[in-house]
């Protein structure tokens, strides 16, 4: 019965490593989302999941990023080649198809 | 494509005082509508929504939100502030079926004694 688990919770990474971050919603929910919040900015919408499917990819902000999800669960957000910018709080959220997003707490990213 | 605005960075309240926050958005049909609270090392969290129907929408902890078409605007409203309310407060509107939600930049709440 828990609520949507991020890990790490806290990353630090050297500029132009990989990183990835995974995100396990909560059982049965299909829907699952990313957003990427910087310091006293809002949530930047990155990505979203339908099963495995994703619709709308328009938010990941370069070929660095990219995002998959298995069996209709787990989703992994990879950052390649890090750059300082990509530093932020990624949040993932899931939902049972309500409209209602349920978050994690989400994963601290530092670029070094 | 939707979008939101939430024209206040931060708002400071005296606790016990009424408050409103702003919020319009950009969508060409029927939104679903949402205002989320992050306090302060927490998560984020719902507070109230609305999908159709009745266009003053009732949340937790005391909030109200009012949806008004014809203004594209979903204020949040709470009659008597108390100190633990101080957090952001994020806006947010999906598409129909309510999917690819977008949030607007928040507005930070201050309360004073």
């Amino acid at each position: 019965g828990a609520g949507v688990s991020q890990s790490p919770s806290n990353k630090v990474t050297e500029k132009g490593k990989d990183v990835e971050l995974r995100c396990d919603p909560i059982s049965g929910h299909t829907a699952l989302y990313w957003y990427r919040q910087s310091l006293g900015q809002g949530l930047e919408f990155l990505i979203y999941f339908q099963g495995n499917s994703a619709p709308d990819k328009s938010g990941l902000p370069s070929d660095r990023f990219s995002a998959e999800r298995t069996g209709g669960s787990v989703s992994t957000l990879t950052i390649q080649r890090t750059q300082q910018e990509d530093s932020a709080v990624y949040l993932c959220a899931s939902s049972p198809d309500t409209g209602e997003l349920f978050f994690g707490e989400g994963s601290r990213l530092t670029v070094l | 494509a939707q979008s939101v605005t939430q024209p206040d960075i931060h708002i400071t309240v005296s606790e016990g005082a009424s408050l409103e926050l702003r919020c319009n958005y950009s969508y060409g049909a029927t939104p679903y509508l949402f205002w989320y609270v992050q306090s302060p090392g927490q998560g984020l969290q719902l507070l109230l929504k609305y999908f159709s129907g009745d266009t003053l929408v009732q949340g937790i902890k005391g909030f109200e939100a009012e949806f008004k078409r014809s203004q594209s605007s979903f204020n949040l409203r709470k009659p008597s502030v108390h100190w633990s309310d101080a957090a952001e407060y994020f806006c947010a509107v999906a598409n129909t079926g309510g999917f690819k939600t977008i949030f607007g930049a928040g507005t930070r709440l201050f309360v004073k004694a």
